[in-house]
């Protein structure tokens, strides 16, 4: 069965930490790996990854996807309270349409 | 771009009261359209799924249904609401096929009473 397996649940840091998230997954034929942040209501989308080791950068965030190891982190540098949220990946298949949820990585980003 | 609209934006229903969540599309023709539920502090839960008029694939047996009357309308129904319907209801649009997997409506928070 295919799964997305986030990691840690939850987070706690001050302002101006590094976070590293994780996101592992076991998906057959797999298709691509996102990454959405989502605070109160519908997640907004971050990054696509096909590719190992191109990293996506945006800002503060950055993404990088290993196919061989089958794992992505998301990183955040300098954080601020404006990026607590849940933080989402999803893995896409080419067998179908759908994309598989992980659970979800709250971060709480306190003065 | 696509656009997806949903309401009501929050509802409170008692249990045994029927139900009925509209999302509609904006920006595409023939998308691929999904009702996920999301239970506090949880990840995503794909309920349904649709990827043309009349066509709806279930993912969760349950209390709820779904309907694709048209191209761009996508309803999630329950004739008798239960306490565990109770969470967070999220339309989507788009797939694993496209540059930003999916577009998300704003959300329906549902609390069964």
């Amino acid at each position: 069965e295919d799964k997305v397996v986030q990691s840690p649940l939850s987070l706690v840091v001050h302002e101006g930490d590094t976070v590293t998230l994780n996101c592992s997954y076991e998906v057959t034929n797999f298709r691509s790996l996102l990454w959405y942040k989502q605070e109160k209501k519908a997640p907004t989308f971050l990054f696509m990854l096909t590719s190992s080791g191109i990293e996506k950068k945006s800002g503060r965030l950055s993404s990088i996807l290993d196919k061989k190891e089958l794992f992505s982190i998301l990183n955040i540098t300098a954080t601020q309270t404006g990026d607590s949220a849940v933080y989402l990946c999803a893995v896409g298949s080419y067998n179908t349409d759908k994309l598989i949820f992980g659970t979800g990585t709250r971060l709480q980003v306190f003065p | 771009s696509q656009t997806i609209h949903q309401w009501p934006a929050t509802l409170v229903q008692p249990v045994g009261s029927p139900l009925s969540l509209e999302c509609t599309v904006e920006g595409t023709s023939n998308p691929n359209l999904y009702w996920y539920r999301q239970a506090a502090g949880r990840g995503l839960q794909l309920l349904f799924y649709s990827v043309g008029i009349g066509q709806i694939s279930s993912e969760v047996p349950q209390n709820l249904s779904a309907s694709r009357p048209q191209d761009r309308q996508f309803i999630l129904s329950s004739k008798k609401l239960l306490l565990s319907d109770s969470g967070f209801y999220l339309c989507a649009g788009g797939g694993s096929t496209t540059n930003y997997g999916y577009t998300f409506g704003s959300g329906t928070r549902l609390t069964v009473v």
